[in-house]
């Protein structure tokens, strides 16, 4: 089967560094999205990476590694505002997306 | 700036009622899609679209049709709601076929099936 794991909940402080893995095993692979969803709102587009490596987009940078299956979300100076649930999505062979669960974030001052 | 609607926020219905969900999007996008939401689970896809008049099952079509008259509206509908289909439901749509562009998402109508 096709299965997308990510922890359920993470704590960091604010202006820390958080790292929110990835992992996941699909049948076939054209992409990995990351989403970002606060509490009682739509999920909105962080980042798609293809290839691997690091790509930085600000203060958020999103890492692939295909051969390990494996992803991960990095937020640096941390913001209240980053309080949310981060939300991994792999595009499988037939195109599709499957979706994690995703990750509630809390930040604390 | 690209906007997708959804009909309504929060929806209370009965056991047994006829329940429409709509949603419209103004990108001229092709596809269109119906998920729901539950507690500890990813986003479950219901059905989706990518043409007028045009539907394809996802993962969990038992209980719920679709329906694309129009480029811009998709709707959801549950024949015959039930308490288990309790849950936040959240459209979307994307430019490409191949899902690889950013899904813009509504939302979200929080659906609760007395």
């Amino acid at each position: 089967g096709q299965n997308i794991d990510q922890p359920t909940e993470m704590t960091a402080t604010e202006g820390a560094i958080v790292q929110i893995n990835c992992t996941y095993q699909t049948s076939g692979f054209n992409g990995l999205f990351w989403y970002q969803q606060h509490a009682g709102e739509a999920p909105t587009f962080l980042s798609y990476n293809v290839l691997d490596g690091l790509e930085e987009k600000g203060r958020f940078s999103s890492f692939l590694s295909r051969s390990k299956g494996y992803s991960y979300l990095l937020l640096k100076e941390l913001q209240m505002k980053d309080s949310a649930s981060y939300l991994c999505a792999v595009l499988d062979s037939n195109y599709q997306l499957i979706w994690g669960a995703g990750t509630k974030l809390i930040i604390k001052p | 700036d690209v906007k997708v609607t959804q009909s309504s926020r929060y929806l209370v219905k009965r056991t047994g009622e006829k329940v429409f969900l709509e949603c419209v999007q103004d990108m001229d996008h092709e596809n269109m899609f119906w998920y729901r939401q539950d507690p500890g689970l990813g986003l479950r896809l219901i059905y989706f679209s990518y043409d007028v008049k045009m539907k394809e099952k996802g993962d969990i079509p038992e209980g719920y049709s679709v329906s694309r008259e129009k480029k811009e509206r998709f709707s959801l509908i549950l024949e015959s709601a039930s308490t288990n289909q309790t849950s936040m439901y959240l459209c979307a749509s994307t430019a490409t076929a191949d899902n690889t562009d950013t899904q813009y998402f509504g939302p979200g109508t929080r659906l609760t099936v007395l």
